[in-house]
C-alpha cells in the first residue's frame, strides 16, 4: 500500500527566501508525482506533474524533482511571496487512484 | 469550458438526513473521481467513474454512500443516514485517461457538514 508522507507539516518564511518542502513515498511503482496547492476551503491546483520516467518538472520559480529510487521528491520555491501561501499537496498514481500525502502548511510573512 | 464544477459549495444537514452532491466534469474527460477531505488531512479516494462505468471503490465507501454517473457525464455523489463522522469536505476531479501524463483537475469542493 503507497503511504506518502510530507515535511514539514507547516513552514512559516519571510517573504523573498528560497525554500524546499519534501514528500516522501513508499512504493516506487508510480505512473507520475503531482504537487497541488490548495487555498483554504478550496479546491487543488495543479502546479506541476512529473512522469516517472522523469527527474524534474520547472513552472515559473517552481521546481519539483522526483528520485523514484529514494522513494523522495521535492518541491523547491524561489523567491517566496505572500500570495504563495497555501497547502502543497504532493500526490502520486500508480495502479491505484491518486495517494496524497496530509500537506506542507505554508505561510510567506511580508 | 469552466473547469470541474460542484454543486452544491455547502451543504447543513442533521445526521440521519440523506444528502446528494453533483459534480460535472470538463467535458471531454472520460474519467472522474470522488474524493472526500478532513481538516489537516490530504483526499482520500472514494471511488472512480470510466465513462458510465464505475470501476474501483474505496474501502471508505461504506453502504451508506452511493454514487453514479449516468450517461457518462455528470456524476452524483450520494450518503443515506448522515453521521456526524460524515462532515468533510467531498471533492470531484476529472481526467482524460489514466496514464503517465494525466493530470487531474478538481473542482472547488462541496463542504458538508453534518450536526
Amino acid at each position: 500500500k503507497q503511504e506518502v508522507t510530507q515535511i514539514p507539516a507547516a513552514l512559516s518564511v519571510p517573504e523573498g527566501e528560497n525554500l524546499v518542502l519534501n514528500c516522501s513515498f513508499t512504493d516506487s511503482a508510480i505512473y507520475n508525482l503531482q504537487w497541488f496547492r490548495q487555498d483554504p476551503g478550496k479546491g487543488l491546483t495543479s502546479l506541476l506533474l512529473i512522469q516517472s520516467s522523469q527527474r524534474e518538472q520547472t513552472s515559473g520559480r517552481l521546481n519539483a524533482s522526483l528520485d523514484k529510487s529514494s522513494g523522495r521528491s521535492t518541491l523547491y520555491i524561489a523567491a517566496s511571496q505572500p500570495g504563495d501561501s497555501a497547502t502543497y499537496l504532493c500526490a502520486l498514481l500508480g495502479n491505484t487512484p491518486l495517494v496524497f500525502g496530509k500537506g506542507t502548511r505554508l505561510s510567506v510573512i511580508a | 469550458d469552466t473547469g470541474v464544477s460542484q454543486d452544491p459549495r455547502h451543504k447543513i444537514t442533521k445526521r440521519g438526513q440523506n444528502v446528494t452532491f453533483r459534480c460535472d466534469p470538463i467535458s471531454e474527460h472520460n474519467r472522474l473521481y470522488w474524493y472526500r477531505q478532513t481538516l489537516g488531512q490530504g483526499p482520500e479516494f472514494l471511488t472512480y467513474f470510466q465513462n458510465e462505468a464505475q470501476l474501483e471503490k474505496s474501502r471508505l465507501l461504506s453502504d451508506r454512500f452511493s454514487a453514479e454517473r449516468p450517461k457518462g457525464s455528470f456524476s452524483t455523489l450520494e450518503i443515506q443516514r448522515t453521521e456526524q463522522g460524515d462532515s468533510a469536505m467531498y471533492l470531484c476531479a476529472s481526467s482524460h485517461s489514466w496514464t503517465s501524463r494525466e493530470t487531474q483537475y478538481f473542482g472547488p469542493g462541496t463542504r458538508l457538514l453534518v450536526l
